[in-house]
Formats: C-alpha cells, structure tokens, sequence
C-alpha cells in the first residue's frame, strides 16, 4: 500500500531563517507531487505540483520554491522566511488519471516568528 | 469564477441524525472527478468519496454518499447516521480531465455533531 510522509511535525523558525520541509511517497512511481498551504480556519492554496522528477509549476510566486530531486521525493524550501509564511504545510500526491483521488500526508504546522 | 464553491461556512447537526454538505463546481470539461474530503482538528486530510462525471449512479461508501446532480453542478455530500467523530471541517475538491493534475478545492464546511 501507498503511503506518504512528510517531516518535521511542527517546526517554529525566526523571520529570515531558511526552511526544508521534506516529503516522500512509498509504494507507488511516478506519482504527481503537490504542496499546499493552509492558513488557520482557511482552505487549502495550492503552491506547487509536480508530474516528474525535475519539473515543478508554482501557482504563487513568493519566496518558497520547491524541488522534486527524486521520483517520490518533493521538497519545499525557502531561503529567507518571512511571517506570513506561517501556516499548516500539506504534501499529496496523486495518479496520472482524472478520476485518481489525492492522499495527504500528516502535515507541518510551521510558526515563523 | 470560483470552479468549487461550498457556501456553508459551518453546520449543526443533532448525532444520528442526517446532514447533507452543498458542493457546487463550475467547469466546462466533460471529464472531471469530484472529491470529498475530511479535515479534522489534528489537520490531516482524510479521503471520503469520488464520484466521476460519467458515473450513472450516485456513489456511496458507508455512510457517506454522494448526490450528484450533474445538470446542476452540485455534488452534495450527505453523511447518513451523524456521530460525534464526523466533527471536522469537510472539503470539496475537482479534478478535471483537461488539465487533468491540478486539483480545485473549495473553502470548506465547518460539521459540528451535537450530542
């Protein structure tokens, strides 16, 4: 079975520190990759997907980007923190089909101070 | 135009009772995939049920179903039997065949079962 994790848990970082928030997929390949961020009480915002190893699209241009080093591998990163960036960070990942439903994993509370 | 719109911010719901959470989504695919999912307060995202858009019927698992009325563009989701654990924030989201990897999610609905 498919499974997906996602480190750390939470995490509380200064303003202007880097961030790395790892996710990996086992028991499947050449899955499509995805962040979202979810401020508290809202809805999810995608920020970024991934169809391949290499290949990434934003849908928010601001200070994260993300990489996908791996098959199964996709990383979130900045390289200065700012406050608004606080937030529930969630990984998916989903099949190639339309009717492919999508799986989270347990998620990144980050609190940038 | 929003493609997913939940215009129920929360809901009430005595337990055991019936409660039904209003989906509407916007696309001119022919081909899409509608989702529901649960969120509660640890913050993991739970899959509930799909339903396809050439699906003649409406989908069900357990006490979840699905009220897909295609003309109108609305996939209710409506929880049978309400326990105290179906408390949770409750999201519909929309995959489309074009596009095809991006999924659309709709603000959510706030599900409080009172006891």
């Amino acid at each position: 079975s498919q499974t997906i994790h996602q480190w750390p848990a939470t995490l509380v970082q200064p303003v202007g520190s880097p961030l790395s928030l790892e996710c990996t997929v086992e028991g499947t390949s050449n899955p499509n990759l995805y962040w979202y961020r979810q401020a508290a009480g809202r809805g999810l915002q995608l920020l970024f997907y991934s169809v391949g190893i290499g290949q990434i699209s934003s849908e928010v241009p601001q200070n994260l980007s993300a990489s996908r080093p791996q098959d199964r591998q996709f990383i979130l990163s900045s390289k200065k923190l700012l406050l608004s960036d606080s937030g529930f960070y969630l990984c998916a990942w989903s099949g190639d089909s339309t009717w492919d439903e999508q799986f989270f994993g347990p998620g990144t509370r980050l609190t940038v101070l | 135009a929003q493609k997913i719109t939940q215009t129920q911010p929360g809901m009430f719901v005595q337990e055991k009772e019936a409660v039904t959470l209003d989906c509407t989504y916007d696309t001119s695919d022919p081909s899409y995939g509608l989702f529901w999912y649960k969120q509660p307060s640890s913050g993991e995202m739970i899959f509930l049920i799909y339903q396809g858009s050439y699906d003649q019927q409406n989908a069900t698992e357990g006490r979840y179903s699905l009220n897909f009325q295609k003309a109108r563009k609305s996939a209710n989701l409506v929880i049978s039997a309400s326990q105290l654990g179906d408390s949770a924030m409750y999201f519909c989201a929309m995959r489309e065949g074009g596009t095809g990897n991006q999924f659309y999610f709709g603000t959510g609905t706030s599900l409080t079962v009172i006891p």
